[in-house]
């Protein structure tokens, strides 16, 4: 069955540093999301993706934050300069082409992003 | 305004009995979906049921099943035979047309971590 695919499962950085997260989406989706859960609390949109561009945004996705495609496979979530706050567990999610109300999104398992 | 409403922190249930897990939301929209989703221990968010405004039958995915009440607004999860597998944090989820086109904005409740005894 295909399933969506993140890397790594648990990133520890130092305040300050940038990192990237990684995700392979289901190859036949389209449409791809970040989602993150800060620990205890609920899970937040961040961003969707389509057509090599951002469709929409949430307010957190500042200008610390940014999403690319870059090859057929990949898509990543780079965060410039990280800060404590920014730990939390971030989740990719894609959809298949037409976004209608009963469209599932298909998660991956996470990548537990910790801030030191 | 909070959209999604999960009123239960925690539930216990003992093995082979059923469970239902409370959600209530809040659109004016006429079309919207609602979903939960299953995340274990491990992380990972697990699609369970969907349930369409419009859908007239309530949803059901094998010992899923989705108590849609319309007019109280709410999408209850129902779990029948409960099993070890299945103690995890239950997210309620909506989509609607608030969301935007062209996107995929889920809106989240806080969550029920189920516990199921032996």
């Amino acid at each position: 069955e295909p399933e969506v695919t993140q890397t790594p499962s648990h990133q520890v950085t130092q305040m300050g540093q940038e990192v990237i997260l990684r995700c392979v989406p289901i190859s036949n989706h389209l449409y791809f999301y970040w989602y993150r859960q800060i620990l205890g609390q609920k899970v937040e949109f961040l961003v969707s993706f389509y057509n090599n561009e951002i469709s929409e945004k949430s307010e957190i996705f500042d200008d610390q934050f940014s999403v690319e495609r870059p090859d057929g496979s990949n898509f990543t979530l780079k965060i410039r300069s990280t800060k404590l706050e920014d730990s939390a567990m971030y989740f990719c999610a894609s959809s298949r082409d037409i976004p209608d109300m009963n469209t599932e999104a298909f998660f991956g398992q996470g990548t537990r992003l910790t801030v030191v | 305004a909070q959209k999604i409403t999960q009123t239960q922190p925690g539930m216990f249930v003992q093995e082979k009995e059923a469970v239902t897990l409370d959600c209530t939301y809040d659109t004016s929209d006429q079309s919207y979906g609602l979903f939960w989703y299953k995340q274990p221990s491990s992380g990972e968010m697990i699609f369970l049921i969907y349930q369409g405004s419009y859908d007239e039958q309530n949803a059901t995915e094998g010992r899923y099943s989705l108590n849609f009440q319309k007019a109280r607004k709410s999408a209850n999860l129902v779990i029948s035979a409960s099993q070890l597998g299945d103690s995890a944090m239950y997210f309620c989820a909506m989509r609607d047309a608030y969301s935007g086109a062209g996107s995929y904005q889920l809106t989240f409740g806080k969550g029920t971590k189920l516990s199921v005894i032996p």
